[in-house]
């Protein structure tokens, strides 16, 4: 069965510095999304992904964020300067027009 | 305020036992999804559903529009099925993967 993945599963890093979170999501799907789960809290909703630009984005996605599709398989989520409060899963998803999303194993980002 | 809310938070069942979860929304949808998170962190998704009801195998979702109400049961319960189960609705008129998430119900089915 066709699968998300994600890279790095963990990532550590000092507050400060750059990340770059990546997917590989499904490949006949057109629609990427990042969410991200602080630990214990619920999953919060970063961005929407279609047709190479961001179609909606929530108040957590703010200038420190980015999103790319580089090369038309690989999907990365960007953070320019992390915070600790950046610390947290990132999971990646990809959907065809009308089924459920597949979700990826998740990044788990620590910044300390 | 949680426009997502679940019930039970946390649920405790004996093998072989029917399980129901609830999950109460405040806002218009386009569609609800359930979905499952491990233990290890890892989300599954169950069911999309915007009417009606959906089956696969054990597990059986329902969704009654007119109350903003959905349910998802589960027939004769497993430990392998003790996960968090989530359930998320798309807003209407925004992008599908604009998710609201409930909190979870975490479940453990003991043998």
């Amino acid at each position: 069965e066709p699968e998300v993945t994600q890279t790095p599963s963990h990532q550590v890093t000092q507050m400060g510095q750059e990340v770059i979170l990546r997917c590989v999501p499904i490949s006949n799907h057109l629609y990427f999304y990042w969410y991200r789960q602080i630990l214990g809290q619920k999953v919060e909703f970063l961005v929407s992904f279609y047709n190479n630009e961001i179609s909606e984005k929530s108040e957590i996605f703010d200038d420190q964020f980015s999103v790319e599709r580089p090369d038309g398989s690989n999907f990365t989520l960007k953070i320019r300067s992390t915070k600790l409060e950046d610390s947290a899963m990132y999971f990646c998803a990809s959907q065809t027009a009308i089924y459920e999303q597949y979700f990826g194993p998740g990044t788990r980002l620590t910044v300390t | 305020k949680n426009e997502v809310e679940q019930s039970p938070q946390n649920l405790t069942a004996q093998e072989g036992e029917f399980i129901t979860i609830n999950c109460s929304y405040s806002v218009g949808i386009s569609a609800l999804h359930w979905l499952q998170q491990h233990p290890g962190g890892g989300i599954v998704s169950l069911f999309m559903l915007s009417s009606g009801k959906k089956k696969h195998g054990r597990l059986i979702a329902t969704i009654n529009i007119q109350e903003k109400h959905s349910s998802l049961h589960i027939t004769a319960s497993h430990p392998r099925d003790s996960a968090v189960y989530i359930c998320a609705v798309s807003i209407y008129g925004g992008s599908q993967g604009n998710l609201i998430f409930g909190k979870g119900t975490k479940l453990s089915v003991k043998p």
